[in-house]
């Protein structure tokens, strides 16, 4: 079975403030990590993702995610934020074999809110 | 190309009626998932379809719950009695290819008085 906690159910921030978004996993097997984000009225979206290679990971709007395998995390990261990051994200993982790749395990989400 | 849609977008219906879910995939994904979030809680999983059949259903909460997928195109999620406890949004979402990102819908926030 696998789990995953995300620390933090609300963060507010200011704009142009760094963020930190913790998550931390549980799990026997090998796993891939992803960080989808929800904005208001729509569905998720992916943000990034790890399968393999490089533990440092971003995306093209400027978050970054790191996954460490001793800690069992995989934290979310902005350096500034803008705006526009006000949003809901999620934390997940799924096994990194067999056939349950689209099989999905969330923790609760973040609610991260930008304040000007 | 168009996203993953699902139908409706709102339904509010009373306890032990029946409500039918659609979501209409990316064209050419044979992989649809059904998750559903309850309020207050994380995103679980309820199955999973591989063109027309079932790959695995073990988040299916019980019987009352019936998905279909005719033809490996769109699929239907029917809850029927429903529940006060079934209330929520469903998500759909699909994907092409293994190593592909799943593509998630808007939801359909169901809520059951």
């Amino acid at each position: 079975a696998q789990s995953v906690t995300q620390l933090d159910s609300q963060v507010p921030v200011f704009e142009e403030a760094p963020v930190e978004l913790r998550c931390n996993y549980s799990s026997s097997v090998s796993v891939y990590l992803f960080w989808y984000v929800q904005y208001p009225n729509q569905g998720l979206q992916l943000l990034l993702k790890y399968l393999s290679g490089s533990t440092l990971v971003e995306s093209i709007n400027g978050f970054e995610a790191e996954f460490n395998k001793s800690q069992t995390s995989f934290h979310l990261r902005k350096p500034s934020v803008h705006i526009s990051d006000t949003a809901e994200y999620f934390c997940a993982v799924t096994n990194a074999g067999g056939t349950s790749y689209g099989k999905l395990t969330f923790g609760q989400g973040t609610i991260l809110t930008v304040h000007p | 190309e168009a996203g993953v849609t699902q139908f409706p977008s709102h339904s509010v219906i009373e306890k032990g009626q029946t409500v039918t879910l659609r979501c209409d995939p990316i064209s050419g994904h044979d992989n649809l998932y059904w998750y559903r979030r309850v309020m207050g809680k994380e995103i679980k999983f309820l199955l999973h379809f591989v063109k027309e059949s079932k790959q695995d259903e073990s988040g299916m909460p019980n019987n009352r719950f019936l998905a279909e997928r005719t033809g490996g195109t769109y699929s239907t999620l029917k809850v029927q009695p429903a529940e006060l406890e079934d209330s929520g949004v469903y998500f759909c979402a699909s994907r092409i290819t293994r190593g592909s990102p799943l593509h998630f819908g808007n939801g359909t926030r169901l809520t059951v008085t």
